[in-house]
């Protein structure tokens, strides 16, 4: 069974990098038919795409924070990662990491349980 | 960007009710068109995808249908694990946008 868990720190100051990584266990983060993304949730609010990556290290971002995002994937690891830099308080959210699967429509089928991030001094 | 509006934003409905959300994007998306349910504090679970298609293990009371730019998703006979907050989601193109949800709650 697909597990994928989000890891990194809880607090970040404002105008650092929040970094977290996602771990994928239970299948391969290598094959085609899939690739991994980034999905937030500010408090009492919708969802975010944030952006997206295949395993060759294709990428794609919402533009709304392609200035200060990278991410990045680590396939011998099975991890891929999410770097948002200058946050501010407005990047307060629930950040959840998940599969698209390319051949239902790029669904995302699973998703990690997600990890509360506060940009706070 | 393509924007997704869900109605209603919220919705009463009682144990045993057909209820159907709509979902409207603001271009054609064809049938990229899908669905979450999300509770309280959990992760959101994929329910349909492709419009229409429902992902394995979801009862056969949720269904949706649609293309272009109107879609549905209609719960036939609610259970109560069913009252959550549900969205739409187009992966046509990136940026891929999510609806503002629809809270169901119990009437």
């Amino acid at each position: 069974q697909l597990q994928l868990q989000e890891s990194g720190p809880g607090l970040v100051k404002p105008s650092e990098t929040l970094s977290l990584t996602c771990t994928v266990s239970g299948d391969s983060i290598s094959s085609s038919n899939y690739y991994w993304g980034w999905i937030r949730q500010p408090p009492g609010k919708g969802l975010e795409w944030i952006g997206s990556i295949y395993y060759s290290g294709s990428s794609y971002y919402n533009p709304s924070l392609k200035s200060r995002v990278t991410i990045s994937v680590d396939t011998s690891k099975t991890q891929f990662s999410l770097k948002l830099s200058s946050v501010t308080a407005t990047d307060t959210a629930v950040y959840y990491c998940a599969r698209h699967n390319y051949y239902s429509s790029n669904c995302l089928d699973y998703w990690g349980q997600g990890t509360r991030v506060t940009v706070s001094s | 960007d393509i924007q997704m509006t869900q109605s209603p934003s919220s919705l009463s409905a009682s144990v045993g009710d057909r209820v159907t959300i709509t979902c409207r994007a603001s271009q054609s998306v064809t049938t990229y068109l899908n669905w979450y349910q999300q509770k309280p504090g959990k992760a959101p679970k994929f329910l349909v995808y492709s419009a229409s298609s429902l992902q394995s293990g979801v009862p056969s009371r949720f269904s949706g249908s649609g293309s272009g730019t109107d879609f549905t998703l209609t719960i036939s006979s609610l259970q109560p694990e069913d009252f959550a907050t549900y969205y739409c989601q187009q992966s046509y193109s990136t940026p891929y946008t999510f609806g503002q949800g629809t809270k169901l709650e119990i009437k």
